[in-house]
């Protein structure tokens, strides 16, 4: 199974600053012919199911703030959040579909 | 719009089965399959499994291989996840979610299934 890691597990940023979250793959997720990163980023607010926020690692979901940001590639990605305001607040997690089975990072805890 | 619908709470002792439904609308039923992925209590999320609404195909995590049924009724555009001899961490919230590609755009609200004696 492809391994996802997180990292930080939690974070606490000030309201209009930049949250920067990690997420490591155990194995390259680029299918060369297609040049695309099979990783997704969701936001999980308490209580909610999660929202879809990027996938191709850097795609934006429909609705999706653009100061959201996604980027990487292989093995290494990150979701940029800048100017954060008070509804970000959530768990975020990346999620690969290179391989089966899918997989999720642990999720990182965004707080203000 | 598109809207993912499970049913409602379940409360199950060990040995028992369970079956989720998810009532799909607002897109082509048959063009998207559909994953189930479950969250233990304070835990992340963990795929179970996804079924084509084309043709039935499915695939699974090894691990619920040989506990987990997947199963769809196109008249009524509803999923179906059936987990059998469930176990105490079994409990979790279960969501169905539309399959895009393999990662999923569109969750339903989630059912709670707790196993307990």
């Amino acid at each position: 199974d492809i391994v996802m890691t997180q990292s930080p597990h939690s974070l606490a940023v000030s309201l209009g600053e930049r949250a920067t979250i990690n997420c490591k793959s155990s194995q390259s997720v680029l299918f060369s012919i297609s040049n695309r990163n099979y990783l997704a980023w969701y936001q999980q607010k308490p209580g909610q199911a999660p929202k879809l926020l990027f996938y191709w690692a850097s795609t934006r979901a429909s609705g999706v703030p653009d100061r959201f940001s996604g980027s990487g590639s292989g093995a290494n990605f990150t979701l940029t959040i800048s100017g954060l305001q008070t509804e970000d607040v959530a768990v975020y997690y990346c999620q690969q579909y290179f391989g089966s089975p899918r997989t999720f990072g642990q999720g990182t805890r965004l707080e203000i | 719009q598109v809207q993912l619908l499970q049913s409602g709470p379940e409360f199950k002792k060990p040995g028992a089965s369970v079956r989720v439904s998810c009532k799909t609308s607002g897109y082509s039923f048959t063009y998207y399959g559909i994953s189930w992925l479950r969250q233990a209590p304070g835990q992340g999320l963990e795929w179970m499994g996804w079924i084509s609404a084309h043709n039935g195909n499915t695939n699974f995590a090894q691990k619920f291989q040989d506990r987990v049924s997947l199963t769809y009724d196109t008249s009524t555009t509803t999923q179906y996840m059936e987990l059998r001899s469930l176990r105490s961490d079994d409990t979790a919230v279960y969501y169905c979610a539309r399959d895009r590609d393999a990662y999923y755009d569109y969750w339903g609200q989630g059912t709670l299934v707790s196993v307990s004696s």
